[in-house]
This record gives structure tokens, C-alpha cells and sequence, in this order.
């Protein structure tokens, strides 16, 4: 049982270059998150999804794409790199109902030079 | 307005210390609230919850935390600090709102 993994953890592009962050977990849970971590900042949501083939924007979600075509994957694009997206990125999965914990990936280190 | 606060950026305790990690709320009605641990390089885990009932929750690794809804509180707790406890903490809740971490540091 991996749990959350994350794909890949670490990356370096520079402005403009685009790039998919993939997540997957095998807990079967429905609900799957997509958080930023900066310094001072805490986590904040960019996006998230209720259920296979459904999606919902989170506090940050501009500059940010995301699909679940899959129960088990949650796949975060950048299109067009920007430097203020350099951050740390976690996915999370969690059971349907919002008094459940989170599940988190190991993290993904990105850096937009 | 953010709904969770932590109100320390860092908390220093000496070893064998109580601890005390403050987190306030404004989650209208009754919150599910959370408390998540992050190690360097890793991602976060999961503490403890609150949902209802007893005020007093017990968690992993010998923590606990007091729900107070005067005071809309949620302080994370441990009787006896290790210095194996020194991480960021996290508290959250069930909008999906995290605070902004409060780092523990356990000298020895």
C-alpha cells in the first residue's frame, strides 16, 4: 500500500516551459486535493476534485490546470511557467465526507528560473 | 478572512516541557478541526481530529488538543516534549483552509 505518491519530485524549468505534476493513491478515496506550500504562507488549495472526472478551483487556482480522468490520478499542469510558481506542491486524497483527514503525497519541489 | 489562525510562528520548549501549539477558528456552526505534523522534506501527516463530542482529543505520539468553543480555540498539547517532536504543525479545518504553521522546536 504506497499510499500518495507524487511524479516527479523534483523540477527546474524555466519561464514559459509547461509541465504535468501527477498524483497517484490506492487508497480508493474519492475526494483529491492539490495544495502549494510557500515560506510564511502554509498550504493554500489550487484545485480539487470531488470525484473521477470532476474538478473545482481552490484558493489559487490561476496559472493552474488540472484533470481526473482516473479515481486514482489527479494530474496538476502548469502551461506556461511563471517564476511565482516556484514552490513546493503537495497532493492530497481523502474518504468523501469533510470531517475525514487527509492523506498527503511526499511533496514536489519546483523551481521557475 | 482566514478561518484557521496559528498565532506563533515558532514555539520553543525544552525537553520533558509540556507543550502548548495555539490555533483559533471562525468556521461558523460545529467545526471539524484538524491538526496535521510536517517533518523536513516530507509531506504532512495526520495528528488528530476534532468532529463532536468529548472536548479532549487524543491523537498520535502522545498528543492531544482541547476544543474550547468560547474561546474558539483548538491548541494542540503534549504532557511531556521530545525533541524527536520538532517539526512544523499545521492546524486545518473542513473548509480546506490550513493555517500557516507554527514550527515546534524541542531543545534538549
Amino acid at each position: 500500500n504506497a499510499g500518495v505518491t507524487q511524479t516527479p519530485k523534483f523540477r527546474v524549468l524555466k519561464t514559459g516551459q509547461s509541465m504535468t505534476l501527477l498524483c497517484a493513491q490506492d487508497m480508493n478515496h474519492e475526494y483529491m486535493y492539490w495544495y502549494r506550500q510557500d515560506p510564511g504562507m502554509g498550504l493554500r488549495l489550487i484545485h480539487y476534485s470531488v470525484g473521477e472526472g470532476t474538478t473545482a478551483k481552490g484558493e489559487v487556482p490561476d496559472g493552474y490546470n488540472v484533470s481526473r480522468l482516473k479515481k486514482q490520478n489527479f494530474l496538476l499542469g502548469l502551461e506556461s511557467a511563471a517564476p511565482s510558481q516556484t514552490s513546493v506542491y503537495f497532493c492530497a486524497s481523502s474518504y468523501g465526507e469533510e470531517a475525514r483527514e487527509q492523506f498527503f503525497g511526499p511533496g514536489t519541489r519546483l523551481t521557475v528560473l | 478572512a482566514q478561518s484557521v489562525a496559528q498565532p506563533e510562528d515558532q514555539v520553543n520548549v525544552a525537553e520533558g516541557n509540556p507543550l502548548t501549539v495555539k490555533c483559533t477558528y471562525s468556521v461558523s456552526g460545529n467545526p471539524y478541526l484538524f491538526w496535521y505534523v510536517q517533518y523536513p522534506n516530507r509531506g504532512l501527516q495526520f495528528l488528530l481530529k476534532y468532529i463532536t463530542g468529548d472536548n479532549l482529543v487524543k491523537g498520535s505520539y502522545g498528543f492531544e488538543a482541547e476544543f474550547n468553543k468560547s474561546q474558539t480555540s483548538f491548541h494542540l498539547k503534549k504532557p511531556s516534549a521530545l525533541v524527536s517532536d520538532s517539526a512544523l504543525y499545521f492546524c486545518a479545518d473542513s473548509t480546506l483552509t490550513f493555517g500557516k504553521g507554527t514550527m515546534l522546536l524541542v531543545s534538549p
